[in-house]
Parts: structure tokens; sequence; C-alpha cells
């Protein structure tokens, strides 16, 4: 089945800094890749994904790239704020399952 | 809209009691599926169900057991509890596989001790 790894497990940039964060996956047939954030309590929510037909997709700070030759996809956050600490999980979705990533924890120093 | 409701939000159970997690979505949605979230393993799939009477295994499926008896409803079941499944769960809804946004409820924090 699909296997998604998450690099790194922590982060930690200064305010109005970029960050990256990066995922492979194993199962070529996966053709779905969602980001989703998580704040403290919550449950995760969708911020950006990216369908297997697609190389890049922005929406205003936050884009999101893949390769689906090398089986990799990232996370890419500019101008960050301190709002965007919290905990981002990448996912792929391949026949009917959606599996995810380990999870990155985004901290914004001010 | 209330969206993905779970029920309870924090439990404690005692090694070998039997208990049900309630899900409840009012969006429609066709799928519905249970993670458990531990510390560096992300969210791992527990079941999921791609429709009223269809019930699948994902990555983690021992001790716990689904039904989906209504479009509306999800319930997942801890036959014994083990230590083991000391965890956050949370579950997820997708109005359909072709759509593929996933909407999750607030989480249930469980403790077996």
């Amino acid at each position: 089945g699909e296997n998604v790894e998450q690099h790194p497990s922590t982060l930690s940039v200064q305010e109005g800094d970029s960050a990256v964060i990066k995922c492979t996956y194993s199962d070529s047939a996966s053709n779905y890749f969602p980001w989703y954030k998580q704040e403290l309590g919550k449950g995760p929510q969708l911020i950006i994904d990216i369908r297997s037909n697609v190389g890049e997709k922005k929406d205003q700070r936050i884009a999101v790239t893949l390769n689906k030759t090398a089986k990799h996809f990232s996370l890419h956050i500019t101008e960050t704020q301190p709002e965007d600490s919290a905990v981002y999980f990448c996912a792929a979705r391949g026949a009917q399952k959606l599996v995810f990533g380990q999870g990155t924890r985004l901290t914004i120093n001010p | 809209n209330a969206g993905v409701t779970q029920t309870p939000k924090f439990q404690v159970l005692k090694t070998g009691q039997s208990m049900t997690l309630q899900c409840a979505q009012d969006m429609n949605h066709e799928y519905m599926s249970w993670y458990r979230q531990d510390p560096g393993m992300g969210l791992r799939l527990i079941h999921y169900s791609v429709g009223a009477g269809i019930t699948d295994q994902g990555e983690v499926p021992n001790g716990y057991n689904v039904s989906r008896s209504t479009t509306e409803d999800f319930p997942l079941r801890l036959l014994s509890a083990a230590p083991s499944q000391t965890s956050v769960y949370f579950c997820a809804s997708v109005e359909s596989l072709a759509n593929t946004e996933a909407f999750f409820g607030q989480g249930t924090r469980l403790t077996v001790v």
C-alpha cells in the first residue's frame, strides 16, 4: 500500500522567512496530494491540494509543487507569520485511502 | 451545517472495557473514515467506508470495529481496550472520492489505564 514520508519533523523559522516541508510517496497510482494544517486541540484542516496532472499550485503565501517522476511533493510558505505556527501534514490518495505523513511542527519565531 | 461531530471529546477507560466513539456528519458525504493520531506517527487510518453498508480496513484495524448503517453515522467500537489504544481519534468525511477535501471532527482523546 501507499507509504508517505514527511520531513522535517520540526521546523523553526524567523517571522518573515520562508518554510519548506517535503514529502515522498511510494504508490505511483496516487493522484491527489493535499496538505493539512492542525492547530492545537483541533482537527486538521485543508490548506492546499494538488492533483497529479498539475506541477505547481499557489494560493497567496502558500504553494505546493509535485514531481511525479521522483514521487515527491513540497509545501512552501513565504513571508511566514506567527499564525502559521502549527502542525502540517501531507497526504497522498490512491484508490480509496488517504494516507498521511508523520507531520511537521512549524514554529515561527518573532 | 455542524460538519463532522465527534463524541465524546475526552474519555478514560480501564483495560478490557469496551466503548463506542461516535461520529456524525450532516453534509451527506459518501466517504467516512477513522484515524488515530500518535506523536511522531502522523494520522494512521483505522477503518473507512465508501457508503452505507460498506466498510473496509485501513492500516491499523486490529482491536477496532466499525459499521455504517446510515450515511450520517460511522461509529468506532473498541472491543476490549488496551493501553496501546491510548491516542487521539479523528473522524473524517469526504463528499465523494471525486471531490476529495476531507473534513475532520474535533477529535476524541482516549486514555486507557
